[in-house]
């Protein structure tokens, strides 16, 4: 069974519009980590959070988690077309040294 | 500058040839991980190696096989034993532990006809 979901699974925004998507576990979380991908590039580590109720902020890029540790948002202001991509959440979980990822968000931006 | 390359950027082979990939990294981390990319997929991890000469399977270990002869290099074997091999290859690599980000290299695509 899938332990971490994405959703939306794709969404198109016009430039300069608010975006939010979302990441949830089926279990605790010890840390979640947010990439962003190009299309047949490799990911790109964008923030990572570890406490419960944790914000962090880069650019125009804010990134949450809820006080349980099961799920994560990451929202973009005023989004612009090189927002756009694929942002994919990975997860650590306690006593397990490895990262589950999510399916990912694929975002178009539309100028 | 320190980070992760993977040769080549795109690869062609023939179905029932054996075909290794690359990866070399000169961030000095412990860990290193294989990653397979199929659409509407996500990542899938097929091997990871904590520490030089010791690796464990991932979840999609079968048909793929590693070595870790060296901290900065981790290559990957993907043998005719693999069904469906077509597909798109990242490596990381990351400090020991979890909570360490994990840094990607640019991936390789692979495509077996």
């Amino acid at each position: 069974s899938q332990e971490l979901e994405q959703s939306p699974q794709s969404l198109i925004v016009q430039e300069g519009k608010n975006l939010t998507i979302n990441c949830t576990s089926s279990k605790t979380l010890y840390g979640l980590y947010w990439y962003k991908q190009k299309y047949g590039e490799g990911l790109i580590f964008l923030m990572m959070l570890q406490k419960g109720g944790e914000e962090k902020s880069h650019e125009k890029i804010t990134a949450k988690l809820d006080e349980k540790k099961q799920q994560s948002s990451l929202h973009i202001t005023a989004s612009q077309p090189s927002h756009a991509g694929i942002y994919l959440c990975g997860a650590a979980y306690y006593g397990n040294n490895r990262l589950a990822f999510g399916k990912g968000n694929q975002v178009v931006v539309i100028p | 500058d320190g980070g992760i390359t993977q040769s080549p950027k795109y690869l062609f082979r023939k179905e029932g040839q054996n075909v290794t990939l690359s990866c070399e990294q000169n961030l000095n981390h412990d860990a290193m991980y294989w990653y397979r990319q199929d659409p509407g997929q996500g990542l899938r991890l097929i091997y990871y190696s904590q520490i030089v000469n010791d690796f464990q399977k991932g979840d999609i270990a079968e048909g793929y096989s590693v070595s870790r002869e060296k901290k900065e290099s981790f290559p990957l074997t993907v043998t005719s034993a693999q069904k469906n091999p077509t597909a798109f290859y990242l490596c990381a690599s990351s400090r020991r532990g979890d909570s360490y980000e994990q840094y990607f290299g640019p991936g390789t695509r692979l495509t077996v006809t």
